[in-house]
């Protein structure tokens, strides 16, 4: 089945330890992105990588870390998570590398920094 | 960068009836606009898209309009169901050279009585 997987769906954790939240498509799509969503804001591009090895800035970016070594995974890393970055993430994937293509999103990961 | 906003952010319904969501965006380079479904529990999907080539695009129920001119887009559901209840968010964006992030306004929740 075409999809894309995120773990862990839920994490409670607390400032300052280091988290990674995974994501990966098996769809062997070349654009793959992290949004965050809160209530009244939609979702908010973190950072988004149209290819191996190539990542770009999205609208919120700051406190995160991402990285594309490989074509299917897109790991997002929080270095020192603060409880401002308490929110529900969503991973998406895309074929080609431009943005005018359906987007697949993950189920989500709630993450709580307390 | 871009912004959108989206109107409004709830509508009730009654079951038969139309729903109309709204939306402005702020740079006239965005090109592209798509509409996604989110259902509780569940990341968003795509439903329909535009581009700015086009004015109006349908599918079945479902119609987008775009306004290249006043800068806004709207989703017009007909025949509302108890299905169609769900959280709508649109989004623009601005393909190729210029970049490639998708801008989400904040979301319409939508609530279908039967």
């Amino acid at each position: 089945e075409a999809q894309v997987t995120q773990n862990p769906r839920y994490l409670i954790t607390v400032t300052g330890k280091k988290l990674t939240v995974t994501c990966s498509q098996n769809m062997n799509h070349e654009y793959m992105s992290w949004y965050r969503q809160d209530p009244g804001l939609g979702l908010r591009q973190i950072y988004y990588s149209m290819n191996v090895e190539v990542t770009d800035k999205g609208d919120v970016p700051e406190g995160y870390k991402v990285s594309r070594k490989e074509k299917r995974n897109f790991p997002l890393i929080l270095e020192s998570p603060s409880p401002n970055q308490t929110s529900l993430y969503f991973c998406a994937s895309s074929p080609g590398q431009i943005i005018t293509y359906e987007q697949y999103f993950g189920p989500g990961t709630r993450l709580t920094v307390t | 960068g871009e912004n959108v906003e989206q109107h409004p952010s709830t509508l009730s319904v009654q079951e038969g009836d139309s729903a109309v969501i709204k939306c402005t965006y702020s740079d006239s380079a965005s090109n592209y606009f798509p509409w996604y479904k989110q259902e509780l529990g569940k990341g968003p999907q795509l439903i329909i898209d535009i581009r700015s080539n086009v004015g109006e695009k349908k599918d079945q129920r479902i119609a987008v309009t775009l306004n290249k001119t006043a800068k806004h887009f709207s989703l017009h559901i007909t025949e509302t169901q108890p299905e169609d209840s769900a959280v709508y968010f649109c989004a623009a964006s601005i393909s190729g050279n210029a970049g490639n992030m998708l801008t989400f306004g904040g979301g319409t929740r939508l609530m279908v009585k039967p």
